[in-house]
Formats: structure tokens, sequence, C-alpha cells
């Protein structure tokens, strides 16, 4: 089973600011890496698929990047309405698929 | 646009089994793979199994194998996650959600199971 490490478990960080979160797998997940936001009693919600491909309706400003092992979810200017929990997941070597522990983007 | 009910929270006994049904609004389930995921409380969430009912397979998470049953109805607009033999680790958030393969677009409201005595 791939397990997922994201960093930092918490970002503190003020509105308009940047954010930068890590996901780490390990093993090589090539670019099968998704990235999802959850807010409190909710859904999670599909942001980003395949690395870098934003699902539809994601503003411009989330973007991913990586391969492999090590992948960045960017955020860059930060929202009111971003301030949520974010987790990477992985479908390589699936089943079964995992998900990271998640990021808590809070406000600074 | 599809959109995924849940059935209502669930309050269940150890060794007891409980079933949660996720009906498709505005669709149907036939030509989509779907996936059932769990999430205790400040955690990730966690992948059980899945079900493509137009071709009636299945994948389920080892850990989940044995106790764990998802299937669709006959006219293909509900689906269903049983889980059995059931202890206070499985209390959690139990999803729904449409697998469009790269990723999870469409997911139900959550149905929250506690298991308790």
């Amino acid at each position: 089973e791939i397990v997922l490490t994201q960093s930092p478990a918490i970002l503190s960080l003020a509105p308009g600011e940047r954010a930068t979160l890590s996901c780490r797998a390990s093993q090589s997940v090539g670019t099968h890496l998704a990235w999802y936001q959850q807010k409190p009693g909710q859904a999670p919600r599909l942001l980003i698929y395949e690395t870098s491909t934003r699902a539809a309706g994601v503003p411009a400003r989330f973007s991913g990047s990586g391969s492999g092992t090590d992948f960045t979810l960017t955020i860059g200017s930060l929202e009111p309405e971003d301030f949520a929990v974010y987790f990477c997941q992985q479908r390589t070597n699936w089943p079964p698929l995992t998900f990271g522990g998640g990021t808590k983007v809070e406000i600074k | 646009q599809v959109q995924l009910v849940q059935s209502g929270p669930e309050v269940k006994k150890p060794g007891s089994s409980v079933k949660v049904s996720c009906k498709a609004s505005g669709g149907s389930v036939r030509n989509d793979a779907f996936s059932w995921m769990r999430q205790a409380p400040g955690q990730g969430p966690e992948w059980m199994g899945d079900i493509n009912p137009m071709f009636d397979a299945r994948n389920y998470a080892q850990k989940f194998q044995g106790r764990l049953s998802i299937s669709s109805d006959d006219s293909k607009t509900t689906l269903y996650m049983e889980l059995s033999s059931l202890i206070s680790n499985d209390t959690a958030v139990y999803y729904c959600a449409r697998d469009i393969r790269y990723g999870f677009d469409i997911w139900g409201q959550g149905t929250l199971v506690t298991v308790s005595s």
C-alpha cells in the first residue's frame, strides 16, 4: 500500500499570501495524484487531478505540480474561502487507492 | 448534473451490521464507477471499495474483505454499502463518490455511523 505523507500538518497564513502544500508518496505514483479541499461538515471537493489538471470550476489560483514521489499544491493568493483542509490521493498500485492525512490551512 | 443523496445517520451496536444507501438524483449510476470511503474525525478519507454497476464489477480494500459488501439496485439508481461485524473503530462518516478514474468528482453528503454499546 502506498502511503502519502502531507506536510505541514497546519499552515498558518493571512489572506493574500501564497500557500504551498506538500504530498510525498512512499513509492512512485507517476502523475496519478489528485488534491481535494474539505470544509467543516462538508464532503471533499476535487480540485486537481493527474497532478496538475484543475477540475471544473476550480479557480486558476490553484495549481499542482510534481511527479514520482513529490507533489505540491500551490494556492497563489489565499482568498477567505480557501481556509480549509486539503488532502492528496493516489491511484497507482490500486486497489487500494490511498489518501494523505491532510494539511489544514488556517487564518494567521 | 447527477447528485448523490445518502441515507441518514445510524447508531449501531458492536457486532451488528449497517447498510448505507446512495441515490443518484438527476441521473443513474449505470454508466459510471463509484467508490465508498469513510472518514474518522481528524483523519483523511479511507477508501473502502468500489463498484461499476454496468459490469457488476467490485473491488474491496483488503482490510474490509469478508465484512464489506457493495451493491446497486436493479434500476441502477441506488448504491449500497453494507458493513458487518461492526466495532467502535468503524465509527466514521461514510461517503459514496463518483469515480472518474482520475479522481472523485461528485460526493454524497456523508452518513455518520456511530458504533456504541
